[in-house]
């Protein structure tokens, strides 16, 4: 069974550019959440989609924002882009939205800002 | 999110157990405990998770203090793979809104494990 699919895996951008990430999750997993990663902040929560609706959301800018399609895979796009930006970013599926299903995570998409 | 504490870091030996606590003492009746690890340059990855009784599957053991303001992650004999930062998080099963699809991370605990 495949994984959790992250691409590209890695991306280097300059500021003010945008840049899209790209998710497929677990096939039949419909919950899709995405994570920023820094040296600094640790894993943070940037939103969670399930049934192409974005159910949660983290303390995070509006630059930030994703969508979900009908065959459950994601994308995020930051806008306007920053050196703080720079950053790995994880996608992790569950075949549902409850609080007791375990996450299965990509290996992610490390964005480098220059 | 209730909030959790674990060591900042641990070693162990290779091929010896080695037992990862965490406390959570303002845990709530609903509140379930998982784990998780990351190994270097890898996306976290899900080990285990229990409520209240002891948990075993192939690639650890939970055991859950009788009043649930602790926790160990027990892993029976350590391999060099098995290096990583081990996250403990709770997860109410109630709560729904501001915690779909969240997980909150701590800095969990940098575990190295020597030949």
């Amino acid at each position: 069974k495949a994984g959790v699919t992250q691409t590209p895996r890695y991306l280097i951008k300059t500021r003010g550019q945008q840049v899209t990430l790209s998710c497929s999750p677990i096939s039949g997993h419909r919950s899709v959440s995405w994570y920023q990663q820094t040296p600094g902040q640790g894993l943070q929560f940037l939103f969670e989609y399930f049934s192409e609706t974005q159910r949660n959301k983290g303390n995070f800018p509006g630059r930030f924002s994703g969508r979900q399609f009908s065959n459950s895979r994601s994308e995020m796009n930051v806008s306007t882009l920053e050196l703080g930006d720079s950053a790995l970013y994880l996608c992790a599926s569950s075949p549902t939205t409850g609080n007791n299903q375990p996450q299965h995570f990509g290996d992610g998409t490390r964005l480098s800002i220059l | 999110d209730a909030k959790t504490t674990q060591p900042n870091s641990m070693e162990s030996n290779e091929e010896e157990p080695v037992h990862l606590p965490c406390n959570h003492s303002t845990i709530s009746g609903t509140d379930y405990i998982h784990w998780y690890r990351q190994l270097p340059s890898q996306g976290p990855e899900y080990v285990i998770h229990g409520l209240t009784s002891n948990v075993n599957n192939r690639m650890a053991s939970l055991a859950i203090a009788e009043d649930r303001k602790s926790s160990t992650l027990i892993l029976h004999r350590a391999t060099l793979r098995d290096a990583a930062v081990y996250y403990c998080i709770l997860r109410d099963i109630n709560a729904g809104g501001t915690s779909y699809g969240k997980l909150t991370f701590g800095q969990g605990t940098i575990l190295t494990v020597h030949p």
